[in-house]
């Protein structure tokens, strides 16, 4: 079974510049997860995706950051404009239940 | 302030010795689960518990659930370099909502 794809793995930009992260989720998982980990802190949930509807959003800063997630599948994640604060790696989740969400190897961010 | 807090948040044991890592809920959870991680990547599954007193067991790792559910504890027997690492708690409270406390890093030192 194909596990969580993210991509990049890595990326360094510059403060104000904008980037984007892509995950496509395991196939078949309804719930779709963004987190983002500032190191040395444990995953701090972003948005949930329910299908291709947000179940909470509530940590997510709309004023620099947006999720979508087309036809229930794929996801993007974006940061515009950056800050030296969005520096963490980010996972994207999946499941089929809440139970045994599985992970992407994430995408670490480097805002210089 | 913090809604699960794990403890310690560093731990760093002499191969062969037992530890535990604890994980502690400001509210009843439906459900808690345990990852691993190691530096740099995604988070590994292993272990969900959901019934208060539940007790989980895979190779040399035992998690419980007390039976308030609000308190979990992972044990490791005779510990080994390949448990080295960084353990998270996951809690969900309803709505399918899984958040996680801040992490354990494991050292093993031989």
């Amino acid at each position: 079974e194909a596990g969580v794809a993210q991509s990049p793995r890595y990326k360094i930009i510059e403060k104000r510049q904008s980037v984007a992260f892509w995950c496509n989720p395991i196939s078949g998982h309804a719930t779709l997860y963004w987190y983002q980990q500032i190191l040395g802190q444990g995953p701090k949930l972003l948005i949930q995706f329910q299908n291709n509807g947000v179940v909470d959003d509530s940590q997510l800063p709309k004023d620099r950051f947006s999720a979508e997630r087309l036809k229930g599948v794929d996801s993007t994640l974006k940061i515009q404009p950056a800050k030296l604060e969005d520096s963490a790696v980010y996972l994207c989740a999946s499941s089929y239940r809440v139970t045994e969400a599985f992970f992407g190897q994430g995408t670490r961010l480097t805002v210089v | 302030s913090q809604e699960l807090e794990q403890s310690p948040q560093s731990l760093i044991v002499q191969e062969g010795k037992n530890l535990t890592i604890n994980c502690t809920s400001s509210k009843t959870l439906y459900g808690l689960y345990w990852y691993k991680q190691k530096y740099g990547e995604g988070l590994i599954f292993l272990m969900m518990l959901q019934k208060g007193g539940e007790e989980k067991s895979h190779e040399k790792i035992t998690a419980k659930l007390d039976e308030k559910k609000q308190q979990s504890s992972l044990h490791i027997t005779a510990s080994q370099p390949s448990h080295a690492g960084i353990y998270l708690c996951g809690a969900e409270w309803g709505a399918q909502k899984l958040v996680f406390g801040q992490g354990t890093r494991l050292t093993i030192n031989p």
